[in-house]
């Protein structure tokens, strides 16, 4: 079955350091890949999206993610992290091509000033 | 703007209380979402509707049911209230098209079932 796998379900990173979210997926045929942002008592916002034409991935908020099928991931970085940062973050996958996600369990991502 | 709202921000219900979530999308989108979302398990879906009167079981489907009677609106029904169906409710809508398309969720609905 296809799976989504995030290492860490708790970061902490100072604030100015560099952001990495690790996010592994599972599946014979690469899907579509999605890294969404909950900030507390908020629902989901989408940060970026991958869908074949690129494998490096720019989104908002200085984020991006880089796309590596032999490894099967599908990393979330940031240069520099800022304090507005701290929130939990979401990696999902298409399912086969449909329209149904499959979800991460999530990493909640503290920046220490 | 897009947006997808969810009727109460906070909800709650005694066991064995019939419970109603409303869900309505402004962005004319074909596809709705419930999602469950608890502590270390991320979002699993309980169901999916892809057209009006049209539903699909997502992952999670065991005491809950669904109502798409209009495009812009999903509910999800909680026919008895149990303890373990204490938690947080997302609704999502997205596009049909290729499955590209982001979704979009509302801001939730924390339930508590005591």
């Amino acid at each position: 079955a296809q799976s989504v796998t995030q290492l860490g379900s708790h970061v902490s990173v100072s604030e100015g350091a560099l952001v990495l979210l690790r996010c592994n997926y599972s599946s014979s045929v690469p899907p579509y890949l999605f890294w969404y942002v909950q900030y507390p008592n908020q629902g989901l916002q989408l940060l970026l999206k991958y869908t074949s034409a690129a494998t490096l991935v720019k989104g908002i908020n200085g984020f991006e993610a880089e796309f590596k099928k032999s490894e099967t991931s599908f990393h979330l970085t940031k240069p520099s992290a800022h304090m507005s940062d701290a929130a939990e973050y979401f990696c999902a996958a298409s399912r086969g091509g449909t329209y149904k996600y499959i979800f991460g369990t999530g990493t909640r991502l503290k920046v220490l000033a | 703007d897009v947006k997808v709202t969810q009727s109460s921000r906070y909800l709650v219900k005694r066991t064995g209380e019939k419970v109603f979530l409303e869900c309505v999308q402004d962005m004319d989108h074909e596809n709705m979402f419930w999602y469950r979302q608890d502590p270390g398990l991320g979002l699993r879906l309980i169901y999916f509707s892809y057209d009006v009167k049209m539903k699909e079981k997502g992952d999670i489907p065991e005491g809950y049911s669904v109502s798409r009677e209009k495009k812009e609106r999903f509910s999800l029904i909680l026919e008895s209230a149990s303890t373990n169906q204490t938690s947080m409710y997302l609704c999502a809508s997205s596009q049909q098209g290729p499955s590209t398309y982001e979704q979009y969720f509302g801001p939730g609905t924390r339930l508590t079932v005591t």
